[in-house]
């Protein structure tokens, strides 16, 4: 069962511009996480927010949520080389006892 | 230095045979997951545990098994039933509920 569905499914861009990728769900949450993953690698916990949140920001990451839309979106400024990864948002379920993951968006920064 | 050990990195299984893939944490977590991810896609849920000595079923449970005797441990076996088990998988931990995972970095498992 998949909640979170990330737009678009690459990108492709060039060093220091801005990157933004959206994550859109079906139901109700009470948090959304967004988690990176370098190639072969385990993912990395990037930020969580709450659904009575609408904007977190965590060094050049800014997270939105809206709720009302039921979607949230991640922006990288001034990408960096080490930002080329896979991107992933992850909803709780209904049960708020495990989280879903979407099937990610793959960025490459061009040099 | 807290974190999560998967091993091993790569592991190859013959027709018909069950391989147990090891997942150890030391974060001091009760929750532990097995993610399967195949080639460009997320994670599917395997198995989870919310506590020692219990687990639930996830998306994706048929052809799996999995043992929670130690808190620090949460071994995943890949039966001889699982007819495609070629994959990445991925093992994470956290508190319970639906908060913040800790990942290993994985074991691919390839057919011989």
């Amino acid at each position: 069962s998949q909640q979170g569905e990330e737009d678009p499914q690459a990108l492709s861009i060039q060093e220091g511009e801005n990157a933004t990728m959206n994550c859109s769900y079906k139901t109700s949450i009470n948090n959304l996480q967004w988690y990176r993953q370098n190639s072969g690698r385990g993912l990395v916990h990037l930020i969580l927010i709450r659904s009575n949140e609408r904007e977190k920001h965590s060094g050049r990451l800014r997270v939105t949520l809206d709720t009302s839309k039921k979607s949230s979106s991640l922006l990288i400024t001034a990408s960096r080389a080490a930002d080329t990864a896979s991107y992933f948002c992850a909803t709780d379920d209904s049960s708020a006892s495990k989280i879903i993951f979407g099937s990610g968006t793959r960025l490459s920064i061009r040099p | 230095d807290g974190g999560i050990t998967q091993s091993p990195k790569y592991l190859f299984r013959k027709e018909g045979q069950n391989v147990t893939l090891s997942c150890e944490q030391n974060l001091n977590h009760d929750a532990m997951y097995w993610y399967r991810q195949d080639p460009g896609q997320g994670l599917r849920l395997i198995y989870y545990s919310q506590i020692v000595n219990d687990f639930q079923k996830g998306d994706i449970a048929e052809g799996y098994s999995v043992s929670r005797e130690k808190k620090e441990s949460f071994p995943l076996t890949v039966t001889s039933a699982q007819k495609n088990p070629t994959a990445f998988y991925l093992c994470a931990s956290s508190i319970p509920g639906a908060q913040p995972q800790h990942f290993g970095d994985g074991t691919r498992l390839s057919i011989l």
